[in-house]
């Protein structure tokens, strides 16, 4: 079965750090790939997608990814957080049409 | 456009009771998918359905849950019995699905139900 694996659960960083997060999907074939974000005690949004095309992919709020299909990644990464961007991010994997498969989240909190 | 509604924000109920949660997903959208979120949990997903007709309902937990869509611009999700740990946030959500392209869901602000 398809999964989708978020290797941080949590991760504290300080306000103007970088941030990578981590995501591993273990299809095979076609895939299209999201970030969403969930602020505290609001529902999910759309951070940024892939589909096709350049595998780095710039979404809003400066955060980019990049789709590295040889490793099954597709990493979350923002030079510089903002206390702002204290939430919690999903990476999900949608395969042809119909439900997207996402992973357990990783909660970042900033410092300010 | 409203973005996905849904209906109630909160609910707070009984063990017991039935407890039915709405949904209105975008105008034109034909793929509609409930999530289930809790802290032990996560996200989860318990149903999705394509042009109404419900594809994959594997997430539903038990047969105290049940999900309908009786037309294009309506869902519900029903629990009856409702039972404590029943307890979560409920998310609908919705996407514009074609064989050609495959779109981003959208989410509602989802309903927070409390099982006494």
């Amino acid at each position: 079965a398809q999964s989708v694996s978020q290797h941080n659960h949590h991760v504290i960083l300080s306000e103007a750090a970088s941030l990578e997060l981590g995501c591993n999907y273990s299809y095979g074939g076609t895939v299209n790939l999201f970030w969403y974000v969930q602020y505290p005690g609001q529902h999910l949004q759309l951070l940024l997608k892939y589909f096709s095309g350049d595998p780095l992919v710039k979404g809003i709020k400066g955060f980019e990814a990049e789709f590295i299909k040889s490793k099954f990644s597709f990493n979350l990464r923002k030079p510089s957080v903002q206390w702002s961007d204290t939430a919690e991010y999903f990476c999900a994997v949608r395969r042809g049409a119909g439900k997207s498969t996402f992973g357990d989240g990783t909660t970042l909190t900033v410092k300010p | 456009d409203a973005g996905v509604i849904q209906s109630p924000r909160h609910e707070v109920t009984e063990m017991g009771q039935e407890v039915t949660l709405r949904c209105k997903p975008i105008s034109g959208h034909n793929s509609l998918f409930w999530y289930r979120q809790t802290m032990m949990r996560g996200l989860e997903l318990l149903i999705y359905f394509n042009n109404n007709v419900p594809i994959d309902d594997s997430g539903m937990p038990e047969d105290r849950f049940s999900a309908k869509m009786p037309n294009a611009s309506f869902s519900t999700l029903k629990i009856q019995p409702s039972e404590p740990r029943d307890s979560a946030v409920y998310f609908c959500a919705s996407s514009l699905w074609a064989t050609s392209s495959y779109n981003e869901q959208f989410f509602g602000p989802g309903t927070r139900l409390t099982v006494l």
